[in-house]
């Protein structure tokens, strides 16, 4: 298994600004994600977290909006730019377990951001 | 391109009662098909996966699900529900050899009445 800590856990936001939310995992892993879940809305796949190398972005997503950084295997960074009241969502931090094992997938407990 | 159903977005129960949420999917091959639930305030947890093998699966929590080819569903189950079983659950489903991207149906929220 694989425990997620997700920082912040709630933040309000002002219009045009951006934040940081970051991911730690006690284990080093394989591949990490991050989803979006939307007020009321299911999990949609933002990125895959790459180490070393550019996140795999999803369509409908993109770097300049959603810059991800991945410097080694139990930490990653999910930015979001320049906020709009749309991006009011819960952003999740997913990762597999330590051994890889195929689609088992471990969640953070969110960051729910209010963006005003 | 897969995709998932839920076609209950909200399923109110009585303590001791059965319990059957739906899923149905779309997937050109065998999928890889999961159960998560949420709890209020808090991330998502496996419930139960299949990969292959057996279609009756079993989970924690005394949940179970099936998975039927012919109907393209993956119900999950509980025979007796407990109130600390409201929360909203999620069917998902992956590809095999990307099965770690999942695709989510949009939840079913259960709520449990004593």
């Amino acid at each position: 298994s694989a425990v997620i800590s997700q920082k912040p856990s709630r933040d309000i936001c002002q219009r045009g600004t951006s934040l940081t939310i970051q991911c730690q995992v006690d284990s080093q892993v394989t591949m990490m994600f991050w989803y979006r879940q939307q007020p009321g809305q299911s999990l949609t796949l933002i990125a895959t977290a790459n180490q070393g190398s550019e996140a795999t972005y999803e369509s409908g997503f993109v770097i300049d909006k959603f810059p991800i950084s991945r410097p080694n295997l139990t930490f990653s960074t999910l930015t979001v730019s320049n906020m709009s009241p749309e991006d009011s969502s819960i952003y999740l931090c997913s990762c597999t377990g330590a051994g890889g094992k195929t689609g088992e997938l471990f969640f953070g407990e969110g960051s729910r951001l209010t963006v005003l | 391109a897969q995709s998932v159903t839920q076609p209950d977005i909200h399923i109110t129960v009585s303590e001791g009662a059965s319990l059957e949420l739906r899923c149905n999917y779309s997937y050109g091959a065998t999928p890889y098909l999961f159960w998560y639930v949420q709890s209020p305030g808090q991330g998502l947890q496996l419930l139960l996966k299949y990969f292959s093998g057996d279609t009756l699966v079993q989970g924690i929590k005394g949940f179970e699900a099936e998975f039927k080819r012919s109907q393209s569903s993956f119900n999950l189950r509980k025979p007796s529900v407990h109130w600390s079983d409201a929360a909203e659950y999620f069917c998902a489903v992956g590809a095999a050899g990307t099965a770690s991207k999942l695709t989510f149906g949009t939840g079913t929220r259960l709520q449990v009445t004593l």
